[in-house]
């Protein structure tokens, strides 16, 4: 079975903190994502990379970087974390080229609540 | 642009009962794939079913099946035999073609529906 883990389940950050969200997949996945999820707002696609060092930009990508140094792992940076990043963080992987109906695995999210 | 619509906020089935999820969407690709995911209120989205634009059939997973209307553009997602486990939030989503050549597909998901099942 696929495996997709988060560093945190819960986090609190205070405003202008510097914060790292951690992502691994065991599955030898090319493609990883993140999203960012709010209330009445479905899922909403930060960035994804679909190689090690090869991110490409999202639909919200303002105020967010990310770092894919090994295939395995996939961060989400926030520089200077703001009230308006409070929200649901959801990481997924998946493959390139498999059959059409090979869907992205998520891992259990981080609610990151910013002070 | 592709954009997966959910008019329902949430739903309320009795126990045992079947219900019915309602998506439609909007695409100009001729070959795309839509997918149904759970998320309990434990956070992790668990995929539940898929359906290909060009499959003859509606797909079926277990108690779950997708009542596929490609004219109409819906992806209905049906619960037969309800289940309490079965409260959950439901989203939505469809595989959208790479920017560039050789880039990955992206989903593009609906805003979500909370069914409750009552006991």
């Amino acid at each position: 079975d696929v495996k997709v883990t988060q560093s945190s389940r819960y986090l609190v950050k205070r405003t202008g903190e510097k914060v790292f969200l951690e992502c691994v997949q065991d599955m030898d996945h090319e493609n990883m994502f993140w999203y960012r999820q709010d209330p009445g707002l479905g899922l909403r696609l930060i960035y994804f990379s679909y190689d090690v060092k090869m991110k490409e930009k999202g639909d919200i990508p303002e105020g967010y970087s990310v770092s894919r140094e090994k295939k395995e792992r996939f961060s989400l940076i926030l520089e200077s974390a703001s009230t308006n990043q409070t929200s649901m963080y959801l990481c997924a992987s998946s493959l390139t080229g498999g059959r059409s109906q090979d869907t992205q695995y998520f891992g259990p999210g981080t609610r990151l609540t910013v002070l | 642009a592709q954009k997966i619509t959910q008019t329902q906020p949430g739903m309320f089935v009795q126990e045992k009962e079947a219900v019915t999820l309602d998506c439609t969407y909007d695409t100009s690709d001729p070959s795309y794939g839509l997918f149904w995911y759970k998320q309990p209120s434990s956070g992790e989205m668990i995929f539940l079913i898929y359906q290909g634009s060009y499959d003859q059939q509606n797909a079926t997973e277990g108690r779950y099946s997708l009542n596929f209307q490609k004219a109409r553009k819906s992806a209905n997602l049906v619960i037969s035999a309800s289940q309490l486990g079965d409260s959950a939030m439901y989203f939505c989503a469809m595989r959208r073609p790479p920017a560039l050549q050789g880039g990955s597909e992206k989903l593009v998901f609906g805003k979500g529906t909370k069914l409750t099942v009552n006991p």
